[in-house]
């Protein structure tokens, strides 16, 4: 059982370039999330979704989208990558029951040039 | 969105008992609190989650007095292994998650 994966693992991007990242759950979560992680911080929220084809915005959004076409998969976006945008970013799936914990994948360090 | 505040660095030995009190003036009445354990370069995992008194599991238990306002995490006996920074996590709906700052714990040989 896989949990949740991200992929790339790590990339490395030139100012103004686009990418996607992929978070893809084998558990039928409903609820998934992107957080982003700096050195020295906690985790912040960027977007997350109730359920297939639904999204909303977190503590951090500006600058990402995401889409969630099928329950399993939550894809972030960056349309024009900025340094500022260059951290570690971890996709996490829960239940339907928001009382319960969320799993998390490995993480995706992306560094903007 | 009830904020936390957890001691930015604790050490310990190994085989002590490690408590770490996490602050969480507002929380509201139907949040839950939630410990995450992270090691470098992977995602938080779950330790334990609690509403009110004590929960215990297989690595942890979980404090939490009846005003709410505090929780402690408690580790029995720890290892090397159990190095990590440590999430205080008050929850209380998908859209009101916040993680603080975390604990880093240090277990000296």
């Amino acid at each position: 059982n896989a949990g949740v994966t991200q992929t790339p693992k790590f990339r490395v991007l030139k100012t103004g370039q686009s990418m996607t990242l992929l978070c893809a759950q084998d558990m039928n979560h409903e609820y998934m999330y992107w957080y982003r992680q700096d050195p020295g911080m906690g985790l912040r929220l960027i977007h997350y979704s109730v359920g297939e084809g639904t999204t909303a915005k977190g503590e951090v959004p500006d600058g990402y989208n995401v889409s969630r076409l099928k329950k399993q998969n939550f894809l972030l976006g960056l349309e024009s990558a900025a340094p500022s945008q260059t951290s570690v970013y971890f996709c996490a799936s829960q239940t339907g029951n928001s009382n319960q914990p969320q799993h998390f994948g490995d993480g995706t360090r992306l560094s903007i040039l | 969105l009830a904020k936390t505040t957890q001691p930015i660095s604790m050490d310990s030995y190994e085989g002590q008992e490690v408590n770490i009190t996490c602050s969480h003036n507002n929380i509201a009445t139907n949040d839950y609190i939630t410990w995450y354990q992270q090691f470098p370069s992977q995602g938080p995992r779950f330790i334990i989650q609690g509403y009110k008194t004590k929960v215990t599991n297989e690595v942890a238990s979980l404090f939490i007095p009846a005003d709410r306002k505090s929780s402690t995490l408690s580790l029995p006996r720890v290892s090397l292994s159990d190095t990590a920074v440590y999430y205080c996590l008050v929850k209380g709906g998908y859209q009101k998650v916040t993680f603080g700052t975390g604990t880093k714990l240090q277990v000296i040989p």
